[in-house]
């Protein structure tokens, strides 16, 4: 089984601050992380992926995260925050290997304040 | 397709009735996912298609959802007798082989039921 865990529905930065969207994970195998992003209107899309290698991974826009076996989480986070990204930031797990079904999280929504 | 095409966009119904939401997936895309989006829940897993394997279905939350995969290609998911709680957006995702391969999201269908 597994399932994602993202604290905070909602977050709120300053324009140039520092962006932290949490994400923890419970998964009985390795997983695979992911993080989506939904732009207002916009469909979901790939913002970044770890599989294997190295666990710090980085994304479209200045985004990264690092996935951290110790502390089961894969929080994303950007040095300085823009209005464009303003958004719904959605958590996603998948077991490694196999073909089992990805799950997501309940989705951070980020607001970008001028 | 280029992508994702999911059909109607928009549906309006009344409680009782029943609708069928359409997914034309990428072509060759053997994995695809339906998802359903609603106020505050994030996004809920309803059921995965993976090439010929059985599918998925842990995620329906009632025996009035059912969802078809024809020839691997086109899905339909079906809501019978439906309720003010099945109004949400319902989204359809594909990916190539493989769980560590993004989804690719359509623009899905946003249900009302009156």
């Amino acid at each position: 089984a597994q399932s994602v865990t993202q604290l905070g529905s909602h977050v709120s930065v300053s324009e140039g601050a520092l962006v932290l969207l949490r994400c923890n994970y419970s998964s009985s195998v390795p997983p695979y992380l992911f993080w989506y992003v939904q732009y207002p209107n916009q469909g979901l899309q790939l913002l970044l992926k770890y599989t294997t290698g190295a666990t710090l991974v980085k994304g479209i826009n200045g985004f990264e995260a690092e996935f951290k076996k110790s502390e089961t989480s894969f929080h994303l986070t950007k040095p300085s925050a823009h209005m464009s990204d303003a958004a719904e930031y959605f958590c996603a797990v998948s077991p490694a290997g196999g073909y089992q079904k990805v799950t997501f999280g309940t989705g951070t929504k980020l607001q970008v304040i001028p | 397709g280029a992508g994702v095409s999911q059909s109607p966009s928009n549906k309006v119904t009344e409680k009782g009735k029943d609708v069928e939401l359409r997914c034309d997936p990428i072509s060759g895309h053997t994995a695809l996912y339906w998802y359903r989006q609603s106020l505050g829940q994030g996004l809920e897993f309803l059921i995965y298609f993976q090439g010929n394997s059985a599918p998925d279905k842990s995620g329906l939350p009632s025996d009035r959802f059912s969802a078809e995969r024809t020839g691997g290609s086109v899905s339909t998911l079906t809501i019978q007798r439906t309720q003010q709680e099945d109004s949400a957006v319902y989204l359809c995702a594909s990916s190539s082989q493989g769980p560590n391969e993004k989804l690719f999201f359509g623009s899905g269908t946003q249900l009302s039921v009156l």
